[in-house]
């Protein structure tokens, strides 16, 4: 379904505390991208990575952090750092030879702070 | 970087009649202009794009129409049915490679269609 796999797809956090949203994709795409969606802002980019052991910062990515070990994964932490986290957070990948390429999204994960 | 502006925020329309959803974009060198389908709780995904080669692009009953020049895209959905009802996302990436691929995006525009 998709080829790219969030999880969890529901996630409650304490107030403090580090987590870390789970992506998957196994369409072979070079670049992997992390999304932050509210109600009414559309879908803001976090960090992006175009090859493995390499990733960018995005417009938003104070409070967050990534990795690219694996061109396969790119897992997102949430830090105790980041202000405002709860949010629907999207995943999505690219083949990365072009700009002219679709994005393929993950199902999301909805992150609650209580 | 890329700026998208998208218009209306809200759009609602009887079935049967036309939705039209307007984007902007800043950079000109941008050329990739792709719109995406959100249904509540869900991914978006795909629905239709258009290359800076063409001005115009249609499937069924989903179009979208391009002006490089005035740097705006609009997407015109005809024949409005209740399962249309979701949020619209326009797109469009950097026109520079070394600025990465990862597309900016509209605020979305969420489409109403009542019986």
């Amino acid at each position: 379904d998709g080829g790219i796999t969030q999880s969890p797809k529901y996630l409650f956090r304490k107030e403090g505390q580090n987590v870390t949203l789970s992506c998957e994709q196994n369409l072979n795409h070079d670049a992997m991208y992390w999304y932050r969606q509210d109600p009414g802002q559309g879908l803001r980019l976090i960090y992006y990575s175009q090859i493995v052991n390499d990733f960018q910062k995005g417009d938003i990515a104070e409070g967050y952090s990534v990795s690219r070990e694996k061109k396969e994964s790119f897992p997102l932490t949430v830090t105790s750092a980041q202000k405002n986290p709860t949010a629907f957070y999207l995943c999505a990948s690219s083949i990365a030879t072009t700009v002219n390429t679709e994005a393929f999204f993950g199902q999301g994960t909805r992150l609650t702070v209580v | 970087g890329e700026n998208v502006e998208q218009h209306p925020s809200t759009l609602s329309v009887q079935e049967g009649d036309s939705a039209v959803i307007k984007c902007t974009y800043s950079d000109s060198a941008s050329n990739y202009f792709p719109w995406y389908k959100q249904e509540l709780g869900k991914r978006p995904q795909l629905i239709i794009d258009i290359r800076s080669n063409v001005g115009e692009k249609k499937d069924q009953r989903i179009a979208v129409t391009l002006n490089k020049t005035a740097k705006h895209f609009s997407l015109h959905i005809t024949e409005t049915q209740p399962e249309d009802s979701a949020v619209y996302f326009c797109a469009a990436p950097p026109g520079n490679a070394n600025s990465g691929y990862a597309l900016n995006f509209g605020k979305g525009t969420s489409l109403l269609v009542t019986p």
